[in-house]
């Protein structure tokens, strides 16, 4: 079984300040893929961005980007030029190949201060 | 608007009370899902199906009952509810194949809030 963890249960930046989100996993397969999902207050869940493991680059996604240590079980996300509306909980996700579905972190709850 | 459309999107239920939370999807996804999501837990996987007539467990399948008859529709059942059921019920459904959801991935409903008291 996989497990996502994420150490930081709530994080405070001001606007227009770059921060990381933490997030490390264990498996034993080798073809995965890997994303962080936010979500609003709306409760909606939101794709922010994906990676797939045996892919070297790191994914972008505007002011998303992610790095991705694959030896050391490690995929951070970066928020550049924070802004109000990035104030959500980040979760970061796992997934193997096939219909097994997503396993989630525990979470971060991200307040960005104006 | 096509996507995924969870009902009701609120519920209070007595303890030992039943009910039915309903997914639909108009996207002709053959791959559906129900998570539950706690404070501090994030979502855990209660049930999932991959094709109309199947269903399988997930992380936490105690307590639930699924049925898929129509791919369309994936409903989750509570047959005799209890307190620790309080949470929000997310269905998500997916394209198939290996790949699919990587490639295309997951689309959520909105939600459901239970609570039983």
């Amino acid at each position: 079984a996989q497990t996502v963890t994420q150490s930081q249960p709530e994080m405070s930046v001001q606007e227009a300040e770059t921060v990381t989100l933490s997030c490390t996993y264990d498996t034993s397969e080798s073809n995965y893929y890997l994303f962080w999902y936010k979500q609003p207050p709306s409760r909606q869940m939101i794709l922010v961005i994906r990676q797939e493991a045996y892919k070297q680059q790191n994914a972008t996604e505007n002011r998303f980007s992610v790095n991705f240590q694959k030896a050391a079980k490690s995929f951070s996300l970066k928020i550049s030029d924070s802004q109000l509306g990035d104030t959500a909980m980040y979760f970061c996700a796992f997934m193997k190949q096939g219909a097994d579905g997503l396993t989630f972190g525990k979470g971060t709850h991200l307040i960005i201060q104006p | 608007n096509a996507g995924v459309t969870q009902t009701p999107k609120f519920r209070v239920l007595k303890t030992g009370q039943s009910m039915t939370l309903l997914c639909a999807q108009d996207m002709n996804h053959e791959y559906m899902y129900w998570y539950r999501q706690d404070p501090g837990m994030g979502l855990r996987l209660i049930h999932y199906s991959v094709g109309e007539g199947t269903t399988a467990k997930g992380e936490v399948p105690d307590g639930y009952n699924v049925s898929r008859l129509k791919k369309q529709n994936f409903l989750l059942g509570l047959e005799s509810a209890a307190p620790s059921q309080t949470s929000v019920y997310f269905c998500a459904s997916s394209y198939s194949g290996v790949l699919a959801p990587a490639n295309y991935g997951y689309t959520f409903g909105s939600g459901t809030r239970l609570t039983v008291v």
